[in-house]
């Protein structure tokens, strides 16, 4: 158990509504990444973030913003959500290892827009 | 660009047996980390395998070993005794040079017989 929870776990929203999804963990790893993940595409990265205040883009960062304002919360939002953003979302979180640092993933949440 | 790919949507194997998921995957990177995630019908994904582009041995976790094959740019799951628990969705997923976001592939989806 890597101490990462998501809020909230299901959604349904109306298009063009703004969204925000929550990411919380309670052992101050520095990375957390925000992936969506789509039938035939495996999971595919939004946003990650490398600190507090500090985040990137990732391959499919349109339509998404993100902010990490303390440590252990990382949120992502839809600022004015599309059915195309319909997809279950997963946070994870890097842990550092031996040999490599692995990414532990959060539970995900579901988020349909009609 | 990194891309990790999967050419068996689905797989069938028989309680006990062996069975092996394909994952090939193209970088222009040397240095190179290889995962495989399990994702039960239940949603979560857990880590099960890491791999890394120097290791001189194929790595082990338990019933799961990595057959890495680098001059094919291969890097396929064993996963021997199968057992009923193991019917899941496995991705194999890469981090290449400096990157720190794991490209992932589209998935196999392993259904264990009785």
């Amino acid at each position: 158990d890597a101490g990462i929870t998501q809020s909230p776990r299901h959604k349904v929203t109306e298009t063009g509504t703004p969204v925000t999804l929550r990411c919380h963990q309670t052992e101050n790893h520095r990375y957390m990444y925000w992936y969506r993940q789509d039938p035939g595409h495996g999971l595919r990265l939004i946003h990650y973030s490398y600190g507090v205040k500090d985040t990137d883009k990732g391959e499919v960062s349109d339509g998404y913003s993100v902010s990490r304002s303390k440590t252990e919360d990382f949120l992502l939002t839809l600022e004015s959500a599309t059915s195309s953003q319909t997809s279950v979302y997963f946070c994870a979180i890097s842990v550092a290892g031996a040999s490599t640092d692995t990414q532990y993933f959060g539970p995900g949440t579901r988020l349909t827009v009609l | 660009a990194q891309k990790i790919t999967q050419t068996q949507p689905g797989m069938f194997v028989q309680e006990k047996e062996a069975v092996t998921l394909d994952c090939t995957y193209d970088t222009s990177d040397q240095s190179y980390g290889l995962f495989w995630y399990k994702q039960p019908s239940s949603g979560e994904m857990i880590f099960l395998i890491y791999q890394g582009s120097y290791d001189e041995q194929n790595a082990t976790e338990g019933r799961y070993s990595l057959n890495f094959q680098k001059a094919r740019k291969s890097a396929n799951l064993v996963i021997s005794a199968s057992q009923l628990g193991d019917s899941a969705m496995y991705f194999c997923a890469m981090r290449a040079g400096s990157a720190r976001q794991l490209t992932f592939g589209s998935g196999t989806q392993l259904t264990v017989l009785p």
